[in-house]
């Protein structure tokens, strides 16, 4: 099992929806999550951080942590085909430094 | 630009040959991190610093891979005597802190032909 895994997508949704990026990881130990956006050919860009259970919302997205349930989401409200990206679920663990372990990647493709 | 900068964004190199790549963090933060990523994969952890002490490395960095960040300062990886299996995204990131956030430079592509 991965220690990091995300649907491979591609996730395609109309211009305007609700866009629900998921992720669930394997070790407990696992403190803070964030999410990277990667357009075709560019390198990772943070857009969220979440180290505590609950929603924490910046703009139009909202990141959830369920530690209980060792699921991580993103959500992307009112979509824009600017959005059209892959989005990458990482985690960090504790006393290790900081180091990411990355999923694989959500595409997603936001229709106009 | 106070972002984190790669060099070179592209490398082009023969099989055999020698390749450095740099990578100069934001000034303030104190840990630096290589990933190595594949088409259609996440990055994967290589090696990281803190300062100028290598705390970690991956079993992915074999004997022909080397790192270094000498003052704590810039950092730089090299790969000898290449294989086509190197070719990827080689990305650098740094933090504040092993909780703070990390940012990514732009990456150096290299191919190995």
């Amino acid at each position: 099992q991965k220690e990091v895994e995300q649907n491979s997508g591609p996730l395609s949704v109309p211009e305007g929806a609700i866009a629900s990026l998921n992720c669930t990881y394997s070790d407990r130990g696992s403190q803070s999550f964030f999410w990277y956006r990667q357009y075709s050919g560019k390198s990772p860009e943070l857009i969220m951080s979440i180290y505590s259970n609950g929603d924490k919302e910046d703009g139009r997205f909202t990141a959830q942590l369920n530690k209980a349930s060792q699921y991580v989401s993103l959500l992307i409200r009112d979509s824009q085909p600017s959005d059209s990206a892959t989005y990458l679920c990482a985690g960090t663990l504790d006393n290790q430094g900081g180091k990411l372990i990355f999923g694989q990647g959500t595409e997603l493709s936001v229709k106009p | 630009d106070t972002g984190v900068s790669q060099d070179p964004r592209h490398k082009i190199t023969k099989r055999g040959q020698n390749v450095t790549f740099r990578c100069d963090p934001i000034s303030e933060h104190n840990r630096l991190y290589w990933y190595r990523q594949t088409l259609g994969q996440g990055p994967e952890f290589l090696t990281y610093f803190q300062n100028e002490a290598q705390l970690e490395k991956s079993r992915l960095l074999s004997d022909r891979f080397s790192a270094e960040r000498p003052k704590g300062s810039f950092s730089t990886l090299e790969i000898q005597r290449t294989e086509q299996g190197d070719s990827a995204m080689y990305l650098c990131a740094s933090s504040l802190s092993p909780r703070g956030d990390a940012f990514f430079g732009q990456g150096t592509r290299l191919t190995v032909v």
